[in-house]
């Protein structure tokens, strides 16, 4: 599993709340991914970073704001959440040189209401 | 990135080989074809990877024709737990970036 993990793995929150998501790994992947995968859309990638402060936007990024201070950890917030960001997220990472082969981490389901 | 195309569902009963063939007509010189495999409540899992010919691992068989604009992922002798979302992708996997594009995948169901 590439010794991922996401908290929390179930949220729910109301509209126009802050929600931070967080993704931990242990093994120093440089490149890590936030997706969220929703019925009909399958997995649609929001934001990635390749280092420590550098990040970049996905497809589907409005919304939602990264950050990463440290190799383990990507942290995905929403600043204002909406009812339409209830969706299940996973994070993951790829192995160095090879962008296609990623782990994913065990998803968190967050229900904005 | 290459459109992918791949039926939506396939069923298939216990024991039996099934052949998932993926669609991707505007394939690149540089791009791989790369298969997925998600689960219920989990995140996809990464199957195989190829870009001609035949790739084989311990889960799968990946068949690539000399054209390359179709590929087809091979499942000997599925079992129920085999019952899950296939992906195809296809892409360079030397972009860093993380530019997955993953379709609806094809879902399987295998029956006892």
């Amino acid at each position: 599993d590439a010794g991922i993990t996401q908290s929390p793995r179930h949220k729910v929150t109301e509209t126009g709340t802050p929600v931070t998501l967080r993704c931990h790994q242990t093994e120093n992947h440089r490149y890590m991914y936030w997706y969220r995968q929703d019925p009909g859309h399958g997995l649609r990638l929001i934001h990635y970073s390749y280092g420590v402060k550098d990040t970049d936007k996905g497809e589907v990024s409005d919304g939602y704001s990264v950050s990463r201070s440290k190799t383990e950890d990507f942290l995905l917030t929403l600043e204002s959440a909406t009812s339409s960001q209830t969706s299940v997220y996973f994070c993951a990472i790829s192995l160095e040189g090879s962008s296609y082969e990623q782990y994913f981490g065990p998803g968190t389901r967050l229900t904005v209401t | 990135l290459a459109k992918t195309t791949q039926p939506i569902s396939m069923d298939s009963y216990e024991g039996q080989e099934v052949n998932i063939t993926c669609s991707h007509n505007n394939i690149a010189t540089n791009d791989y074809i790369t298969w997925y495999q998600q689960f219920p409540s989990q995140g996809p899992r990464f199957i195989i990877q190829g870009y001609k010919t035949k790739v084989t691992n311990e889960v799968a068989s990946l068949f690539i024709p000399a054209d390359r604009k179709s590929s087809t992922l091979s499942l000997p002798r599925v079992s129920l737990s085999d019952t899950a979302v296939y992906y195809c992708l296809v892409g360079s996997p030397y972009n860093q970036g993380g530019k997955l594009i993953f379709g609806q995948g094809t879902e399987l169901s295998v029956k006892p």
